[in-house]
């Protein structure tokens, strides 16, 4: 079964410094992974996706996310926050291949940003 | 385009009465994902729809759940015999149903209460 740990539950930053959010994985085979993003009042929303290929992936809203297979992790960066970034992040995964389609999320992280 | 509409956007019922809750997915996504969302957690799949048929409902919790797809785009979630555990958002999500490179796009859920 795949599980997904998102570390940080809440992480308050200052406008304009920098963000990363970790995300590590637990499954044995091919996945693709997904960052959403609920900002208050909305849906889920993509932020980014990694199929494969490059493992560095660019989002909207200047976000980007690394996959590191070595390390089961797709952590989530910014390099300058903005006080409109303040949401949910949810981190998630599922399988390449197989009849098992759902995802599997991590339990979130809300990122509340400082004016 | 139109995105993923679900209707109620909130329903409060009483313990033990029975809950129709519907989703509309994106135009051609063959795809239907139903997931439950408890406050604080990331969404837990629920059930998964390829055309009309049930590819996976190894989600649901017991058998007062059950979903329908009966012509292959709009789907119903009902829950019988009601209990407050069952209070959550309830997400519905579709997708174009690529084996390799499928993306789930979420609608705004439904709020179920029950009392």
């Amino acid at each position: 079964a795949q599980s997904v740990s998102q570390h940080n539950h809440h992480v308050i930053l200052s406008e304009a410094a920098s963000l990363e959010l970790g995300c590590n994985y637990s499954y044995g085979g091919t996945v693709n992974l997904f960052w959403y993003v609920q900002y208050p009042g909305q849906h889920l929303q993509l932020l980014l996706k990694y199929f494969s290929g490059d493992p560095l992936v660019k989002g909207i809203k200047g976000f980007e996310a690394e996959f590191i297979k070595s390390k089961f992790s797709f952590n989530l960066r910014k390099p300058s926050v903005q006080w409109s970034d303040t949401a949910e992040y949810f981190c998630a995964v599922n399988a390449r291949s197989g009849s098992a389609r759902q995802l599997t999320f991590g339990s979130g992280t809300q990122l509340t940003v400082l004016p | 385009g139109a995105g993923v509409s679900q209707t109620p956007s909130n329903k409060v019922t009483e313990k033990g009465k029975y809950v129709e809750l519907r989703c509309d997915p994106i135009s051609g996504h063959t795809a239907l994902y139903w997931y439950r969302q408890s406050l604080g957690q990331g969404p837990e799949f629920l059930i998964y729809f390829q055309g009309t048929g049930a590819a996976d409902d190894s989600g649901l919790p017991n058998d007062r759940f059950f979903a329908v797809r009966p012509e292959g785009s709009v789907s119903t979630l009902k829950i019988q015999r009601t209990e407050r555990g069952d209070s959550a958002v309830y997400l519905c999500a579709s997708s174009k149903g690529d084996m390799r490179t499928d993306t789930q796009y979420f609608g705004p859920g439904t709020r179920l209460t029950v009392l």
